[in-house]
């Protein structure tokens, strides 16, 4: 069972768009960060974000993290149909070495 | 650099039988892991090695093996297939520490 909760699980846009998912945990982490799967393939690293950082950009994608709250959020800026995927977040704890993974945004971009 | 290779990429097996997949990880990455992807439970983390060691280890019974070769070459073993193992079985590497892991295109295993 996954231990990081993601919001929505599903979320349906029109291309130009912007898209917004958010991930929720229960733990301490070390760092948190976002993958990109496509239909049942392997997973894409998109971007880290470190327990002492609050907020970090890598070209169309911005995620900030709010420790206190325990939560994350992603940010697809100006969508196009080739974002369409799935993504996740994953936690490093604190304490030892595994990630583990959210339930996943199934995100659909519509041309 | 070459990314993280899988093989096979399908599988059929028969309950009860046993099955072994392979990982190869990055150049100069130490650090394999394997998770499995279902529909109904995710992504779920399976185990961990970094030097020929198992370092970490998820919730799964004991049918579920790995280990890693002194070249950071990684395979792992379930015996005594269920249905229920049908699952992309990703592996990913990374160099050691505790920063970005990079998957592989991932095995996908039916069990008839």
């Amino acid at each position: 069972s996954q231990q990081g909760e993601e919001d929505p699980q599903a979320l349906s846009i029109q291309e130009g768009e912007n898209a917004t998912m958010n991930c929720s945990y229960k733990t301490s982490i070390n760092n948190l960060q976002w993958y990109r799967q496509n239909s049942g393939r392997g997973l894409v690293h998109l971007i880290l974000i470190r327990s002492n950082e609050r907020e970090k950009h890598s070209g169309r994608l911005r995620v900030t993290l709010d420790t206190s709250k325990k939560s994350s959020s992603l940010l697809i800026t100006a969508s196009r149909a080739a974002d369409t995927a799935s993504y996740f977040c994953a936690r490093r704890e604190a304490a030892g070495n595994k990630l583990t993974f959210g339930g996943g945004t199934r995100v659909l971009v519509k041309p | 650099k070459a990314g993280v290779t899988q093989t096979p990429r399908y599988l059929i097996k028969t309950r009860g039988q046993q099955v072994t997949l392979s990982c190869s990880p990055i150049s100069g990455h130490r650090s394999v892991s394997w998770y499995q992807q279902t529909p109904g439970q995710g992504l779920q983390f399976l185990f961990e090695y970094f030097s020929e060691t198992q370092r970490n280890k998820g919730n799964f019974p004991g049918r579920f093996s790995g280990r890693q070769f002194s070249n950071s070459r990684s395979e792992m073993n379930v015996s005594t297939l269920e249905l229920g193992d049908s699952a992309l079985y990703l592996c990913a590497s990374q160099m050691g520490g505790r920063e970005t892991q990079y998957f592989g295109p991932g095995t996908r295993l039916l069990v008839l």
